[in-house]
């Protein structure tokens, strides 16, 4: 069965770094998500990402965060500037259509020292 | 702005125990709504879901919920909890109208099931 992988599976980096977290949705998927989970506490929507766009973001999405479908195949979360409070599970999801089942990755652990 | 409720945070139940985890949102226009489940140290994965039609929707391992339009309900209900049960479960909206392309999730369930 075709699924999302995500990598790095953990990250740790210093305050103020770039880092790139990077998602390959299943192959057919046309709606692209990235949602984070700081520990102890509940899953939160980040952006959604359509026909190359962004489609909606959530407050937390500021000026730090990006993403990118660079070749068709992977869907990238960009934190240029790190903060400690960045420190989360960041999960990627896609799905075939709007309003479907949301697969996910596995996350990727980012540890912001 | 749309929202999800769960009410209970921690949840612990015996083998056998009969479980119901409530579930509210507010959103008033069509939804399509998702209980999730996170085992520990695993993703998310979907139990079940409702788009339209029957409002008792069945899912994996046991699971059923069931939509309550006029209450803004989706309560997810399992009759005989077992010890791999121990999750993490979510409840997601996603709302149809907005044009937005994104799902609400509530903050979670703990449930701990004792062997």
């Amino acid at each position: 069965e075709p699924e999302v992988t995500q990598t790095p599976s953990h990250q740790v980096t210093q305050m103020g770094q770039e880092v790139i977290l990077r998602c390959v949705p299943i192959s057919n998927h046309l709606y692209f998500y990235w949602y984070r989970q700081i520990l102890g506490q509940k899953v939160e929507f980040l952006v959604s990402f359509y026909n190359n766009e962004i489609s909606e973001k959530s407050e937390i999405f500021d000026d730090q965060f990006s993403v990118e479908r660079p070749d068709g195949s992977n869907f990238t979360l960009k934190i240029r500037s790190t903060k400690l409070e960045d420190s989360a599970m960041y999960f990627c999801a896609s799905t075939p259509r709007f309003g479907e089942t949301q697969y996910f990755g596995p996350g990727t652990r980012l540890l912001v020292l | 702005a749309q929202s999800v409720s769960q009410h209970n945070h921690h949840v612990i139940l015996s083998e056998a125990a009969s479980l119901e985890l409530g579930c509210n949102y507010s959103y008033g226009g069509t939804v399509n709504l998702f209980w999730y489940v996170q085992y520990p140290g695993q993703h998310l994965q979907l139990l079940l879901k409702y788009f339209s039609g029957d409002p008792l929707v069945k899912g994996i391992k046991g699971f059923e919920a069931e939509f309550i339009k006029s209450k803004f309900s989706f309560n997810l209900r399992k009759p005989s909890v077992q010890w791999s049960d121990t999750a993490e479960y979510f409840c997601a909206v996603n709302a149809m109208d907005t044009g937005g392309f994104k799902t609400i999730f509530g903050a979670g369930t703990r449930l701990f099931v004792k062997a």
